[in-house]
């Protein structure tokens, strides 16, 4: 069936660089995907949204963007910080009930 | 304003074992979501409601049962528990189809 997928599981960042998260979907019908943050044993906290009627958005320090030509979707968080340390999952809706979530990227700061 | 809570935080139980998982929700939430979470696995979806008095089954339902008597609450019950249902449980809710979920703390189970 249709899946959400992420590049790399695993993230590694310089503190004050730039991170970017990648996310790869096949549902080319899709129109809502959603970024979410799962630090170390907390549930996941919401962190932006995008409608497929856009090719970005911006929150603070984080930017969506969402290719549709080839169903790419990717998390850019500006000035990486510690606190940025967790897992990031993308997801995207599949019903107006559901959303199909991928399987995460760590994100790991390096000091 | 303590959003959604989920009780036990811990369990372990003996294979062929019940027990029951509340989450409840202070925002008025109309849809409600369990899902288990596996290391190095997404979120997957076990059973969700739409409303007071209805349940619908997701991914991956079997073994579970669920209820929602009361809007606040939505119950995941395991009848017979087996090894395969070790996980990390995580409640959710929001107030319509689209939008921002809402999580709790997670549960996390282990079956021996």
């Amino acid at each position: 069936g249709e899946s959400v997928g992420l590049h790399l599981p695993t993230l590694s960042v310089q503190e004050g660089d730039n991170s970017i998260i990648n996310c790869a979907y096949s549902n080319s019908a899709s129109d809502y995907f959603i970024w979410y943050k799962q630090e170390s044993g907390k549930g996941p906290q919401f962190i932006i949204d995008i409608r497929s009627n856009m090719d970005k958005r911006q929150g603070q320090r984080v930017t969506v963007l969402l290719n549709k030509t080839v169903k790419h979707l990717s998390l850019q968080i500006a000035a990486t910080q510690p606190g940025d340390s967790a897992v990031y999952f993308c997801a995207e809706k599949w019903s107006n009930y559901q959303l199909i979530w991928g399987a995460g990227t760590k994100l790991i700061i390096k000091p | 304003n303590a959003g959604v809570t989920q009780t036990p935080k811990f369990r372990v139980l003996k294979t062929g074992q019940s027990m029951t998982l509340l989450c409840a929700q202070d925002m008025n939430h109309e849809y409600m979501y369990w899902y288990r979470q596996d290391p190095g696995m997404g979120l997957r979806l076990i059973h969700y409601s739409v409303g007071e008095g209805t349940t619908a089954k997701g991914e991956v339902p079997d073994g579970y049962n669920v209820s929602r008597l009361k809007k606040q609450n939505f119950l995941l019950g395991l009848e017979s528990a087996a090894p395969s249902q070790t996980s990390v449980y995580f409640c959710a809710s929001r107030w319509d189809g689209g939008g921002e979920l809402f999580f709790g703390e997670g549960s996390r189970l282990t079956v021996l």
